[in-house]
């Protein structure tokens, strides 16, 4: 697709469910990032990819977070057991290099999924 | 570790007025930097980004910023401003690649630009 896709774009998840969130990067874009952005808050880093390698899982708040991208393209978010402070808008990014787009700052986000925890 | 401030969280400005966003980061080592705009129900935009070079830099629709290393600041600024324009701008700093070849992204919580007329 031209852009960075992701889905759902909003959802309502019931405190202890799990959800899943995709994100479909660009076409043949290595690097992948997940950011959270909690209400008034600027987006948080949660998780890098090159391409299926998960090279950085650092920003994942607790073990009821896990991310995969198996094939090196699209990319899922899950969390399980969610809880009130989930609720956030998850950010997928995309850029064409390794560097994750720091040597040029061409790092391509999708609109969001906007997680909202009951 | 780096850390990006945004001293406004809002800032009401007339329209065609000029305004100012102010951006201060903290980092031990050479940075890039980044002004991200974000419009009701969108993604973020790269609005415009120094990486290297001249410390004034260009973006898009504008919209203009200097890199201060001595103030440790990345000041976003447009001279007019249109209705347009209100949305949230993000300033963040890549501390350029770590040891694994790759760098992430660190954001300020915003400041809301809201232009009336």
């Amino acid at each position: 697709g031209a852009g960075v896709s992701q889905s759902p774009r909003y959802k309502v998840a019931k405190r202890g469910q799990d959800v899943a969130l995709r994100c479909d990067p660009i076409s043949g874009h290595v690097s992948l990032f997940w950011y959270q952005q909690a209400l008034g808050q600027g987006p948080e880093f949660l998780t890098y990819f090159q391409n299926e390698a998960q090279l950085d899982k650092s920003g994942l708040p607790s073990d009821r977070f896990f991310a995969e991208r198996p094939e090196g393209s699209v990319s899922t978010l899950k969390i399980q057991r969610t809880q009130q402070e989930d609720s956030a808008v998850y950010l997928c990014a995309s850029s064409l290099d390794t560097s994750g787009g720091a040597n040029t700052g061409e790092l391509f986000f999708g609109e969001g999924s906007r997680l909202t925890v009951l | 570790a780096q850390s990006v401030t945004q001293l406004d969280s809002q800032v009401p400005v007339f329209e065609e007025a000029p305004v100012e966003l102010r951006c201060n980061y903290s980092s031990s080592v050479s940075v890039y930097l980044f002004w991200y705009v974000q419009y009701p129900n969108q993604g973020l935009q790269l609005l415009l980004k120094y990486l290297s070079g001249s410390t004034l830099v260009k973006g898009i629709n504008g919209f203009e910023a200097e890199f201060n290393k001595s103030q440790t600041s990345f000041h976003l600024r447009k001279p007019s401003v249109h209705i347009s324009d209100t949305a949230e701008y993000f300033c963040a700093v890549s501390e350029g690649l770590m040891n694994s070849g790759y760098s992430t992204l660190t954001f300020g919580k915003g400041t809301m630009l809201l232009v009336s007329p």
